[in-house]
C-alpha cells in the first residue's frame, strides 16, 4: 500500500535557523506531492505542491521543497525560520493515476521555533 | 460559501450515543473528503464523495460509521454507538474535481470527545 513517511516527529529550532523536514513516499509511478501546514488553532492550509516540471517548488512564506524522484523524497526547506512558523507540517501524496484525488498523509512534524 | 464549513466545532458525547457531523463544502466543489486526525497521528482517510456518490469508503473504520451527501453539497458523517476510540478531530475537505491536481481546501474540523 502507498505510504508517506515523515522522519522528524518533533523539531525545535531557534529563530533564523535553517529548516529541512524530511518526507519519503512509497509509490513507483507518477505522483503529485503536497505540503500542508496547520498553525495552532487553525485549519490545514496548502503550503506548496508539485505536479510536474521544475523539481524545486516554491511556496508561500519562503518555503520550498525539492522533489527527488530517485530518492522518492519531497523534503521541505526554509533558509531562516521565524517564530510564526511554529506549526504542524504534513506531507501528502496522490498517485498521478488517481481518479479520486485521495491524499495520503504522513504522520506530521511538529515544528517549534523558539524566539 | 468562501470556505469549507464544519459544525459543530466541538462535540462532547457519552459513550454509546450517536453523533452527526456536518460539512458544507465550497460551492461548486464536486469532490468531498472526510479525514480523521487523532492525537499524535497523521490524517486518516475515511471516505470520498464525487457528487452524491461515494466511490471510495475504504477508510471507514467500522459499520458504526456512515456518511451521506445530498444535492452534491452538504455531507453528514454519522457515528453510531460512539466509543472512546472515536475521539478525534474529524476534518472535511473539498476540491473542484477529483483529479489529483487541485489539492484540497480543509474545514476547521469537528473535535469529538467521547466520555
Amino acid at each position: 500500500a502507498q505510504s508517506v513517511s515523515q522522519h522528524n516527529h518533533h523539531v525545535i529550532l531557534s529563530e533564523a535557523a535553517s529548516l529541512e523536514l524530511g518526507c519519503n513516499y512509497s509509490y513507483g509511478g507518477t505522483v503529485n506531492l503536497f505540503w500542508y501546514v496547520q498553525y495552532p488553532g487553525q485549519h490545514l492550509q496548502l503550503l506548496l505542491k508539485y505536479f510536474s516540471g521544475d523539481p524545486l517548488v516554491k511556496g508561500i512564506k519562503g518555503f520550498e521543497a525539492e522533489f527527488i524522484k530517485s530518492k522518492f523524497s519531497f523534503n521541505l526547506r526554509k533558509p531562516s525560520v521565524q517564530w510564526s512558523d511554529t506549526a504542524e507540517y504534513f506531507c501528502a501524496v496522490v498517485p498521478g493515476s488517481s481518479n479520486t484525488g485521495k491524499l495520503i498523509f504522513g504522520q506530521g512534524t511538529t515544528l517549534q521555533v523558539k524566539p | 460559501g468562501a470556505g469549507v464549513s464544519q459544525s459543530p466545532s466541538n462535540k462532547v458525547t457519552e459513550k454509546g450515543k450517536d453523533v452527526e457531523l456536518r460539512c458544507d463544502p465550497i460551492s461548486g466543489h464536486t469532490a468531498l473528503y472526510w479525514y480523521r486526525q487523532s492525537l499524535g497521528q497523521g490524517l486518516e482517510f475515511l471516505i470520498y464523495f464525487q457528487g452524491n456518490s461515494a466511490p471510495d469508503k475504504s477508510g471507514l473504520p467500522s459499520d458504526r460509521f456512515s456518511a451521506e451527501r445530498t444535492g452534491g453539497s452538504v455531507s453528514t458523517l454519522t457515528i453510531q454507538r460512539t466509543q472512546q476510540e472515536d475521539s478525534a478531530v474529524y476534518l472535511c475537505a473539498s476540491s473542484p474535481h477529483s483529479t489529483s491536481n487541485y489539492g484540497y481546501t480543509f474545514g476547521s474540523g469537528t473535535r469529538l470527545t467521547v466520555v
